[in-house]
């Protein structure tokens, strides 16, 4: 069946620094790719999504691309700032999971002053 | 637009108490999906609606848990008797449709610690 697999975290990084958040997907289909993060406290917010090869979502200076050859669809920023900290969720919907979310584990990621 | 509204925030119940959590979607949406969040993991849905109809419930503990969506417009959660186990944050979320182009909102969620 579908799966998401994501870097375990937590990601430790410096304000300012290159983040990458890695996302790999197993599915029969051709899915569409989710990117949704957590705030403390708070419930999911999407970030940015793709629905095909070779799409690129962005949103707040977040970008991951759709790269159906290795099935990725890696999370990126240039650079991040400590209001960035939060767990990120990279998810799949295809026909195969009926349209529901499948998702991966989370990644937390704490960015320091 | 206003967003998914849940309540209550946070509550804190004795295993074996009964317990209930509202879910008012954003207006218009037809699907209503509850999920389940232990601490450090995805989140783990327990049952779809589309309407006022149950698409999937597959991974609902029907034993204990029981929700419904009267009208097709706001949802209730039930537990009853609460376990330790059912702690947890329990997030609602809408979507306006049901399909490939679909994208889920979600509300704030409802913290349930079992003591």
């Amino acid at each position: 069946g579908d799966s998401v697999t994501q870097m375990e975290g937590p990601v430790t990084l410096s304000e300012e620094a290159f983040l990458t958040i890695n996302c790999t997907y197993t599915a029969t289909g051709y899915p569409s790719l989710f990117w949704y993060v957590q705030y403390p406290g708070e419930g999911l917010q999407l970030l940015l999504k793709a629905t095909k090869a070779d799409d690129k979502g962005s949103n707040k200076g977040f970008e991951a691309t759709y790269r159906k050859e290795t099935t990725s669809f890696h999370l990126e920023k240039g650079s991040v700032q400590v209001s960035d900290s939060a767990v990120y969720f990279c998810a799949l919907s295809d026909q195969q999971s009926n349209y529901q979310l499948i998702w991966g584990a989370g990644t937390k990621l704490i960015i320091k002053p | 637009e206003a967003g998914v509204a849940q309540s209550p925030r946070y509550k804190i119940i004795e295993k074996r108490q009964s317990v209930a959590f509202w879910c008012n979607p954003i207006s218009g949406h037809a699907t209503l999906y509850w999920y389940q969040q232990i601490l450090g993991q995805g989140p783990k849905l327990l049952i779809q609606f589309q309407n006022n109809g149950v698409v999937d419930d597959s991974q609902l503990p029907k034993d204990r848990f029981s929700a419904e969506r009267l009208k097709g417009v706001d949802s209730t959660l039930k537990i009853q008797p609460a376990k330790l186990e059912d702690s947890a944050v329990y997030l609602c979320a809408s979507s306006l449709f049901w399909g490939r182009e679909d994208i889920q909102y979600f509300g704030a969620g409802t913290r349930l610690s079992v003591l």
